[in-house]
């Protein structure tokens, strides 16, 4: 049975300050590994999708890696700004997603 | 649609009433994903369609709860006899397949109160 730890659960820092927020699997055997934010009160945004093939993906000021035999991910978010405050959910993919119970990041000024 | 639409948006009933909770995905998208979220967790899955039929319902917690897609678009959860524990935000997604390869976009939910 898939399972999938998120650490930290929280994190608080200031702005400008590179972050990593690191995500690990129990089973390999996935599809892909996604990245989601979730705001209070709302649904999910996609951010970053990794296949399974692959070992990183690029978006903006965010990088995350994929390292399958190991069981990890990690989302590095770049010169972090207040609006990036939010929960970050990873999700590992086989058809349904099995997901972490979150990073809540707050990036003060 | 521009996305994923969920209605209601809250949902507030009495233990042991009947519920439908409603999800129209992306046009086009045959894949549709229901999925349960509790305060302070991650989502956790519920079932999913691949067209009309469900492809994999190992995450109805009972048979309580129930799903249709007649026409492999417009999807209702359905949940009989509710109970407090019920409680929860229902997350519905949707992507073009079922391959496991697409990304799943995701409604706003619906806060669903048992009281």
């Amino acid at each position: 049975k898939q399972e999938v730890t998120q650490i930290p659960a929280a994190l608080s820092v200031p702005e400008g300050e590179n972050l990593v927020l690191n995500c690990s699997f129990t089973d390999s055997a996935i599809y892909n590994l996604q990245w989601f934010r979730q705001d209070p009160g709302k649904g999910l945004t996609s951010l970053l999708l990794i296949q399974s093939s692959q070992r990183e993906q690029t978006s903006g000021r965010l990088n995350a890696s994929l390292d399958k035999s190991s069981g990890r991910s990690t989302l590095y978010i770049a010169a972090s700004q207040p609006g990036d405050s939010a929960t970050y959910l990873c999700a590992a993919s086989r058809n349904k997603l099995i997901f972490g119970a979150g990073t809540r990041l707050a990036v003060h000024p | 649609g521009a996305g994923v639409s969920q209605t209601p948006s809250n949902k507030v009933t009495e233990k042991g009433k009947y519920v439908e909770l409603r999800c129209d995905p992306i046009s086009g998208h045959t894949a549709l994903y229901w999925y349960r979220q509790s305060l302070g967790q991650g989502p956790e899955f519920l079932i999913y369609f691949q067209g009309t039929g469900a492809a994999d319902d190992s995450g109805l917690p009972n048979d309580r709860f129930f799903a249709v897609r007649p026409e492999g678009s417009v999807s209702t959860l359905k949940i009989q006899r509710t109970e407090r524990g019920d409680s929860a935000v229902y997350l519905c997604a949707s992507s073009w397949d079922s391959g496991g390869t697409d990304t799943q976009y995701f409604g706003p939910g619906t806060r669903l109160t048992v009281l």
